[in-house]
C-alpha cells in the first residue's frame, strides 16, 4: 500500500539558518503530495502541495518539489524563524483509488518536530 | 470562509462510556474524512463521507462509527472506550474534485 517515509527528528536549528526535511513515498498510482504543519495543541494546517510530477509548491518561503524519479517531496526554507518551530507532516493522497470515484484518503509520515532557537 | 469546525474541545471520559464527537466542513465541501492522532501511531485515517454515504474506511474496529447529515456535518461514535482511544480526533474537509483537505482543530479525547 502507499506509505510515507520521513526524518522524524527531533531538529533544532538556529534562527536564520536552513532547514531541510527529507520526505520519500510509495504509491502505485500518481499521488498529490503536500506538507502540513502543526503547532501545538492545534490541527494540521496545509503548508504547501504539488499535484504532478515536477511542480513546486511553495507557502511562506517553503518550497518543495515533487520529483517523480526519486519519489521525493523534501520541504526546504533558506532562513528558518522562531515562528517555524512546530512539526511538519509530510502526506500523499490517490483521489479516487479508494472504493470509488473521488473518495479521499490521505498517508501521513511520522511527523519531524522543528525547534529553532533564537 | 468559516474553517472546519470540532466540537468539543476536550473531552474525558471513562473506559467503557461511547462518546459522539461532530465536525462541520467549509461550506461547500461535502467530503469529511476523520483521523486519529496518537504519539505511538501518529495520523492514522478512520473513515471518509460523501453525501451521507461511508466511502472509505480504515482498519479500525466496529466500536467505532460515523455518519454524515445532509447538510454535510459530521459526527463519529466511539462505543465501549478503552485506554487506547485516549488520541487527538481530526476531521477534514474537502470539495468535489479538490485536492487537498482542510484539517479542524481536533478534539482532544482522554479516557481514564
Amino acid at each position: 500500500g502507499d506509505s510515507v517515509t520521513q526524518m522524524e527528528g527531533p531538529v533544532t536549528l538556529s534562527e536564520e539558518a536552513f532547514l531541510t526535511i527529507n520526505c520519500t513515498y510509495t504509491a502505485t498510482g500518481y499521488p498529490s503530495l503536500f506538507w502540513y504543519v502543526q503547532y501545538p495543541g492545534e490541527g494540521l494546517q496545509l503548508l504547501l502541495k504539488a499535484t504532478k510530477a515536477d511542480d513546486k509548491g511553495s507557502n511562506k518561503g517553503f518550497e518543495a518539489t515533487y520529483r517523480k524519479e526519486t519519489t521525493s517531496f523534501h520541504l526546504e526554507k533558506g532562513s528558518v524563524q522562531v515562528s517555524d518551530s512546530a512539526v511538519y507532516f509530510c502526506a500523499l493522497s490517490e483521489v479516487g483509488k479508494y472504493s470509488g470515484a473521488g473518495s479521499y484518503q490521505l498517508t501521513f509520515g511520522k511527523g519531524t518536530k522543528l525547534s529553532v532557537i533564537p | 470562509k468559516a474553517g472546519v469546525t470540532q466540537t468539543p474541545r476536550y473531552l474525558i471520559k471513562t473506559r467503557g462510556q461511547q462518546v459522539t464527537l461532530s465536525c462541520s466542513p467549509i461550506s461547500g465541501h461535502r467530503s469529511v474524512s476523520w483521523y486519529q492522532q496518537t504519539p505511538g501511531q501518529g495520523l492514522q485515517f478512520l473513515f471518509e463521507y460523501f453525501s451521507e454515504t461511508q466511502r472509505n474506511k480504515g482498519n479500525f474496529p466496529g466500536r467505532f462509527s460515523g455518519r454524515q447529515f445532509s447538510n454535510s456535518r459530521s459526527e463519529m461514535n466511539v462505543s465501549t472506550l478503552e485506554l487506547g482511544d485516549s488520541a487527538l480526533y481530526l476531521c477534514a474537509s474537502s470539495r468535489v474534485g479538490g485536492t487537498e483537505a482542510f484539517f479542524g482543530q481536533g478534539t482532544r479525547l482522554t479516557v481514564v
